[in-house]
C-alpha cells in the first residue's frame, strides 16, 4: 500500500528564518511526487511536480527536491504570506491519477 | 483561464438523506478526480472520471458514486448520508490528452457539507 509521511506536523518561523519540510514516502512505482499549498477555506494550489531522484524545481521562496524515499520542501527566507499546509502527493504507476496524499504541514510564519 | 468551480459551496444535510456535488473542470481538461477532506482522514481519493467513465477507484462504500458528461463536467452522489460524511468534498480536473497520459491536477474551493 502506498504510504505518504510528511514531517513536522506544524512549523512555527520567524519571518526570514529558513527551513524544510520533509515528505517520505513508499509507493510501488512511481509516476509522479506533487506538492499543493492549501489555505484554509480553500482548495489545494499546485506547487511542483517531480518524477525522477534528483529532480529539483524553484518557485520564487521554494525549492523542491526529490530521493528515491523522500522529498524536501525548501523554504528560504519565508513572509508571514507563505503561512499555509504544505501537502504532498505521490502517483504511482499502478494506480491512474489517484493521487495519495500526506497528512500535511502547517507552516506559520510570524513577522 | 477559469479555474475549477464547484457547487454547491456549503451544503447541511440530515442523515439519510441524499446529495448531489457538482464540478466543472477546466476548458479543455478531460479528467475530474473527486477527494474527501476531514481532519482525521486526510485527503482521500473517491474516484476519477476520464471520458465519461469511471476510471479508478478508492476504498469507500458503494453509497458514493459519479458520472461524467460529455463536456467533462462531473457529479458527485452520496446516498442515506452517515454523520462521518462531513467533510470538504474537493474536485481535482487535469488535461489527460488520452488514457495513457497523466498530467497535474488543479483543485477546486470544494464543497463543504455537513450532515447533521
Amino acid at each position: 500500500e502506498d504510504q505518504v509521511t510528511q514531517s513536522p506536523e506544524a512549523l512555527r518561523l520567524q519571518e526570514g528564518e529558513s527551513s524544510s519540510l520533509n515528505c517520505s514516502y513508499t509507493v510501488s512505482g512511481l509516476r509522479g511526487l506533487f506538492w499543493y499549498r492549501q489555505d484554509p477555506g480553500k482548495g489545494p494550489e499546485f506547487l511542483f511536480t517531480l518524477y525522477s531522484a534528483g529532480e529539483e524545481k524553484e518557485k520564487e521562496r521554494l525549492k523542491a527536491t526529490l530521493t528515491k524515499k523522500e522529498s524536501f520542501l525548501h523554504i528560504t527566507a519565508p513572509k508571514p504570506e507563505d503561512s499555509a499546509t504544505y501537502l504532498c502527493a505521490v502517483q504511482a504507476l499502478n494506480a491512474g491519477n489517484m493521487l495519495t496524499f500526506g497528512g500535511g504541514t502547517r507552516l506559520m510564519v510570524k513577522p | 483561464k477559469a479555474g475549477v468551480t464547484q457547487t454547491p459551496r456549503y451544503l447541511i444535510k440530515t442523515r439519510g438523506q441524499q446529495v448531489t456535488l457538482s464540478c466543472s473542470p477546466i476548458s479543455g481538461h478531460r479528467s475530474v478526480s473527486w477527494y474527501q477532506q476531514t481532519p482525521g482522514q486526510g485527503l482521500q481519493f473517491l474516484f476519477e472520471y476520464f471520458s465519461e467513465t469511471q476510471r479508478n477507484k478508492g476504498n469507500f462504500p458503494g453509497r458514493f458514486s459519479g458520472r461524467q458528461f460529455s463536456n467533462s463536467r462531473s457529479e458527485m452522489n452520496v446516498s442515506t448520508l452517515e454523520l462521518g460524511d462531513s467533510a470538504l468534498y474537493l474536485c481535482a480536473s487535469s488535461l489527460r490528452v488520452d488514457g495513457s497520459s497523466y498530467n497535474e491536477q488543479f483543485f477546486g474551493p470544494g464543497t463543504r457539507l455537513t450532515v447533521l
